[in-house]
């Protein structure tokens, strides 16, 4: 069964610490993974995308990672400031159909502390 | 920032009321999809559509109905709100990204919070 399984389920954090989010996946056949950040009552933005071939991205202070062998990825953050307090939402998609279907994890809940 | 717009934002009725949420984009995609999502849950897919007059239904058994008359245009119907259709509804469209559909990038709207009473 294709899955996303994100951890932790929420983090705290203070401003200006650095963290970082799992995310693992059994997801066949692996076409990309993004990581996308959700405002609270807004909708996902996304962050970054990686294909296969690529093992990590940066966007500003996100990094995120992949190992396709074991099917994880990760999302690092750098120097948090209060506008991170988000859900961040890791989604991969199938190679499957023509529709590319995409498989939502249930998000991590960030909040950073001033 | 994406184009693509969502009304109305907040909505609450009452049981038995037909009702439509509309969702637009700008950005001239083929792709356009509603997703369900509950606080603290995934997304569900609900309805996609392919292009005008290109209508599918998602994963999520859902009792809405949605049109694609115009390229830029996605509506979603429910003939008659039931308590259990209280949730957030997201439109997104997708293009792809640099010519490659493993690529392709979904743009979501701000989401409609609705309430059935």
């Amino acid at each position: 069964k294709n899955q996303v399984e994100q951890s932790p389920q929420s983090l705290i954090i203070l401003e200006g610490k650095n963290c970082t989010l799992q995310c693992n996946y059994t997801v066949s056949p692996f076409s990309n993974l993004r990581w996308y950040k959700q405002d609270t009552g807004r909708g996902p933005v996304s962050l970054t995308i990686m294909t296969f071939s690529e093992n990590t991205k940066s966007n500003g202070r996100y990094t995120a990672t992949l190992d396709a062998d074991t099917k994880q990825s990760s999302l690092h953050i750098t120097a948090s400031q209060l506008s991170d307090s988000a859900s961040y939402i890791c989604v991969v998609s199938d190679r499957g159909s023509t529709l590319g279907r995409l498989y939502f994890g249930r998000g991590t809940q960030l909040t950073v502390w001033p | 920032e994406a184009d693509i717009y969502q009304t109305p934002r907040y909505l609450v009725i009452g049981t038995g009321k037909k009702i439509t949420l509309e969702c637009s984009q700008t950005m001239g995609h083929d792709k356009m999809y509603w997703y369900q999502q509950d606080p603290g849950m995934e997304l569900h897919l609900i309805h996609y559509s392919y292009g005008v007059n290109s209508t599918e239904k998602g994963d999520l058994s859902s009792e809405s109905t949605v049109s694609r008359i115009r390229t830029e245009h996605f509506p979603l119907t429910l003939e008659s709100a039931r308590p259990s259709h209280t949730s957030q509804y997201l439109c997104a469209s997708s293009d792809k990204d640099g010519g490659a559909q493993s690529r392709e990038t979904q743009y979501f709207g701000p989401g409609t919070r609705l309430l059935v009473l």
